[in-house]
């Protein structure tokens, strides 16, 4: 079954970098890939979709790349604030209706 | 603004105890799923619908069930709860999608965690 690889440790990046997050499948390539965004306590938000046939994927400063040779996805906020501290969610198309996510990487923007 | 709400921020149940989540979403959405999130474990699906008084199980459908009885509400059972039911319930819904692919993004509510004694 499809396997989603986040890295589990948190992020800790300075102001104005680019935070470059990392998310790795196991499986199958799949039809789209997600990204969300989730603050403690809340639910997850909807940043970002890419489908199998893109290979990036702009919006203000978030950019996602999709490399289906390396089973990978890289999610960029360039620029970053303080503001964008928050865990980041990958989503893989699980076939049919289904979404399988990820485990999140925490992200601490330092002012 | 686009809206899914959940009954409950925060609920506290003991073992054995029949448990009621609900959700309400205002889109006029297809599909609707209840997802269980853990430390470590991001969120796994337990059900979802695609239609009223349809369902289909997801990853970890044992121990719980639904009813979708209106478009707009989806409900999580939990038919008698158990101390490794304790986590945060998660609500989302989505458009139906292209050809049965759930492209969408999906709208979540803010989440009920619940605790089981």
């Amino acid at each position: 079954s499809q396997k989603i690889e986040q890295n589990s440790e948190a992020l800790n990046i300075q102001e104005g970098k680019t935070a470059t997050l990392t998310c790795n499948y196991t499986n199958y390539s799949p039809a789209y890939l997600q990204w969300y965004r989730q603050d403690p306590g809340r639910g997850p938000v909807f940043l970002l979709l890419i489908r199998e046939n893109e290979k990036e994927k702009r919006k203000e400063r978030l950019k996602v790349t999709f490399d289906t040779t390396l089973k990978q996805s890289l999610f960029h906020i360039t620029a970053s604030q303080p503001a964008d501290s928050a865990t980041y969610l990958c989503a893989l198309d699980g076939g049919g209706f289904k979404t399988i996510f990820g485990a999140g990487t925490r992200l601490f923007v330092k002012a | 603004d686009v809206k899914v709400t959940q009954s409950s921020r925060y609920l506290v149940k003991r073992t054995g105890e029949k448990v009621f989540l609900e959700c309400v979403q205002d889109m006029d959405h297809e599909n609707m799923f209840w997802y269980r999130q853990d430390p470590g474990l991001g969120l796994r699906l337990i059900y979802f619908s695609y239609d009223v008084k349809m369902k289909e199980k997801g990853d970890i459908p044992e121990g719980y069930s639904v009813s979708r009885e209106k478009k707009e509400r989806f409900s999580l059972i939990l038919e008698s709860a158990s101390t490794n039911q304790t986590s945060m319930y998660l609500c989302a819904s989505s458009l139906l999608g292209l050809a049965g692919r759930a492209y969408n993004e999906q709208f979540f509510g803010p989440g009920t965690r619940l605790t089981v004694l």
